[in-house]
């Protein structure tokens, strides 16, 4: 059973350009959560969506940032305009319900540098 | 809003000796779930260890055990006969009882451990 899979593991862009995140969850699993980890911290929640659905955006940047986990295909986190601050590893994780102690597992992650 | 605080931003251990890494949270919830995840160099986050906060016996995974103190709102994770692998990054985390926004975990800044061989 593949893991969690994210791509690109790298992804380099110059400011003001869009980037593109792929999150593909485990088999079985239809919960996605996105985090994000800046230099020297711990990681902080950004989205968890369904199939179709987001369910919580609240630590979300209200602009340049959206995400779509579509009935068939990965979950995407875009990030448009992109700026320096936005420097980070994304991490996405997935899991088969929400809650309780249903385990999170965490893909490889994204490392984003902005120029 | 829960918070979760990991005091030691560094820890070494000599290959084979124990380390406990240390924890502590903020919370009015009377339910709750706790984790320790690994960040080797890879940047990958593994599951170490979980605590369902209702459950007063600390939980153990093979050489990883965790003391919960639900009073003292500590969760310290405990490490024993230190392998090279286990250096890496460890967070600890919280998510709420069910309920509510329960599927967010909240991550401490992590310790980052040091084995010597």
């Amino acid at each position: 059973n593949a893991g969690v899979m994210q791509n690109p593991r790298h992804l380099v862009r110059r400011r003001g350009q869009e980037a593109r995140l792929r999150c593909s969850p485990m088999k079985g699993h239809s919960h996605v959560y996105w985090y994000r980890q800046l230099p020297e911290e711990g990681l902080k929640f950004m989205v968890y969506l369904q199939k179709e659905n987001i369910i919580d955006e609240s630590g979300m940047p209200k602009e340049r940032f959206s995400a779509e986990f579509p009935k068939e295909g990965p979950s995407i986190l875009r990030i448009q305009q992109v700026v320096r601050g936005d420097s980070a590893a994304y991490f996405c994780a997935s899991s088969v319900s929400a809650g309780g102690l249903e385990t999170q597992y965490f893909g490889p992650g994204t490392r984003l540098l902005v120029l | 809003a829960q918070t979760v605080t990991q005091s030691q931003p560094e820890m070494s251990v000599q290959e084979a000796e124990t380390v406990t890494l240390s924890c502590t949270y903020d919370t009015s919830e009377s339910d709750y779930y706790l984790f320790w995840y690994k960040q080797p160099p890879s940047r990958q986050m593994i599951l170490v260890i979980r605590q369902e906060a209702y459950k007063q016996q600390n939980a153990t995974e093979n050489r990883f055990s965790v003391n919960f103190q639900k009073a003292a709102k500590s969760f310290s994770l405990k490490i024993s006969d230190s392998q090279l692998g286990d250096a890496a990054m460890y967070f600890c985390a919280y998510r709420s009882s069910p309920g509510g926004s329960n599927y967010k975990l909240t991550f401490g800044k992590g310790t980052l451990l040091t084995v010597n061989p």
